[in-house]
């Protein structure tokens, strides 16, 4: 089984700031790591994933996101972020034995100020 | 190209009446899962399809809870006897054969009063 801790509830910042958002799973299989955002009234959108590889991961938007095995995190980060990206962030989790279904955080709401 | 979409994308219901949710799913995705989310569990997967084979229903809450998947294409989850606790948006998401990426419907939003 899986699950996904994400502990941070809400991370305000200010634009053209750079955030990252924190992201820790347990699992007792190897996992794929997702993140999707979720805007107001909207279904999910993926914006990365790590299915294997190099371990820095970089998506949509300008956001990137590191695969930490040791650390079991997947933290996502942006560099400077934008009005735009207010938003709802979810980090999910996918057993790698096939099962598909995606566990999902509690989600971080990315409030970014003027 | 046409994503997945969702029907009704509001619905409100009395506590004890019967709801269908409907989702249509991305042109030759072969799997299709429901989720549901609400505020007091967040995201939670409901159910499973992938092609011909048996749907995994590790997630549904409980027996008022079922799903079909007709020709392997849309997708009907029934909720019978509506309790106030089935209140959330339910998602639903399709992908590629062997694919781990799903892509979402804009959800319903189920509001049991």
């Amino acid at each position: 089984a899986q699950s996904v801790t994400q502990l941070d509830s809400q991370v305000p910042v200010f634009e053209e700031a750079p955030v990252e958002l924190r992201c820790n799973y347990s699992s007792s299989v190897s996992v794929y790591l997702f993140w999707y955002v979720q805007y107001p009234n909207q279904g999910l959108q993926l914006l990365l994933k790590y299915l294997s590889g190099s371990t820095l991961v970089k998506g949509i938007n300008g956001f990137e996101a590191e695969f930490n095995k040791s650390q079991t995190s997947f933290h996502l980060r942006k560099p400077s972020v934008h009005i735009s990206d207010t938003a709802e962030y979810f980090c999910a989790v996918s057993g790698m034995d096939s099962s598909y279904k995606l566990i999902f955080g509690s989600g971080t709401r990315l409030l970014v100020r003027p | 190209g046409a994503g997945v979409s969702q029907s009704p994308s509001n619905k409100v219901t009395e506590k004890g009446k019967d709801v269908e949710l409907r989702c249509d799913p991305i042109s030759g995705h072969t799997a299709l899962y429901w989720y549901r989310q609400s505020l007091g569990q967040g995201l939670e997967f409901l159910i499973y399809f992938q092609g011909n084979s048996a749907p995994d229903k590790s997630g549904l809450p409980s027996d008022r809870f079922s799903a079909e998947r007709t020709g392997g294409s849309v997708s009907t989850l029934t909720i019978q006897r509506t309790q106030q606790e089935d209140s959330a948006v339910y998602l639903c998401a399709s992908s590629l054969f062997g694919s781990y990426e799903q892509y979402f419907g804009p959800g319903t939003r189920l509001t049991v009063t």
